[in-house]
């Protein structure tokens, strides 16, 4: 089963208005982190936004918040003030405390996100 | 400045051939891991590394091996590249004394196998 998944695989906004990219999650463990990275044409990866399942408030980082649903497993990037920049791939990804895999992401399919003018 | 590079941007190769894919980190990680990226498919796991010498597999291993003999470097190694090998690979490092794990990936290395 995937532990990430990405249902869109692609999204349009236009400049300025807000765009949610969702992304839900499947662990059984109680301690994690929910990632989200960029990555535009260039291919490198950028970090964005990081979630822990402990935490009481939503993540915020400038334009980008996570909204964080721990109930409906969801974890879904909110972009708000889209730019034209913004157009990119975006990856979901989460690791999981427990277990010998410490450190590993597992990483959706990823949302191509084209921001239009 | 946090620092991953990859050897090569852009790698043409010949079915059979031994192709190895190098990275570098700078910022004493401990963890280092290997991706593919496929269109569709998001960022697989092919290898990762805790430690020098030591390693574990990923999700997709076959068809791929890997060596860490020094802390900064983790080579991929294709041992006769195929076809179904053509493919963007990405390195990444992360550490447990920073809190987040976030990994931080080199540039790629986009490989054509022919």
């Amino acid at each position: 089963a995937q532990k990430i998944t990405q249902t869109q695989p692609g999204m349009f906004v236009q400049e300025k208005e807000a765009v949610t990219l969702d992304c839900t999650y499947d662990t059984s463990d109680p301690s994690y982190g929910l990632f989200w990275y960029k990555q535009p044409s260039s291919g490198e990866m950028i970090f964005l936004i990081y979630q822990g399942s402990y935490d009481q408030q939503n993540a915020t980082e400038g334009r980008y918040s996570l909204n964080f649903q721990k109930a409906r497993k969801s974890a879904n990037l909110v972009i708000s003030a889209s730019q034209l920049g913004d157009s990119a791939m975006y990856f979901c990804a989460m690791r999981e405390r427990g277990g010998s895999t410490l450190g590993r992401l597992y990483f959706g399919r990823g949302t191509q996100l084209t921001v239009w003018p | 400045d946090v620092k991953v590079t990859q050897s090569s941007r852009y790698l043409v190769k010949r079915t059979g051939e031994k192709v190895f894919l190098e990275c570098v980190q700078d910022m004493d990680h401990e963890n280092m891991f290997w991706y593919r990226q496929d269109p569709g498919l998001g960022l697989r796991l092919i290898y990762f590394s805790y430690d020098v010498k030591m390693k574990e597999k990923g999700d997709i291993p076959e068809g791929y091996s890997v060596s860490r003999e020094k802390k900064e470097r983790f080579s991929l190694i294709l041992e006769s590249a195929s076809t179904n090998q053509t493919s963007m690979y990405l390195c990444a490092s992360s550490s447990p004394r920073q809190g987040l794990y976030e990994q931080y990936f080199g540039p790629g290395t986009r490989l054509t196998v022919t």
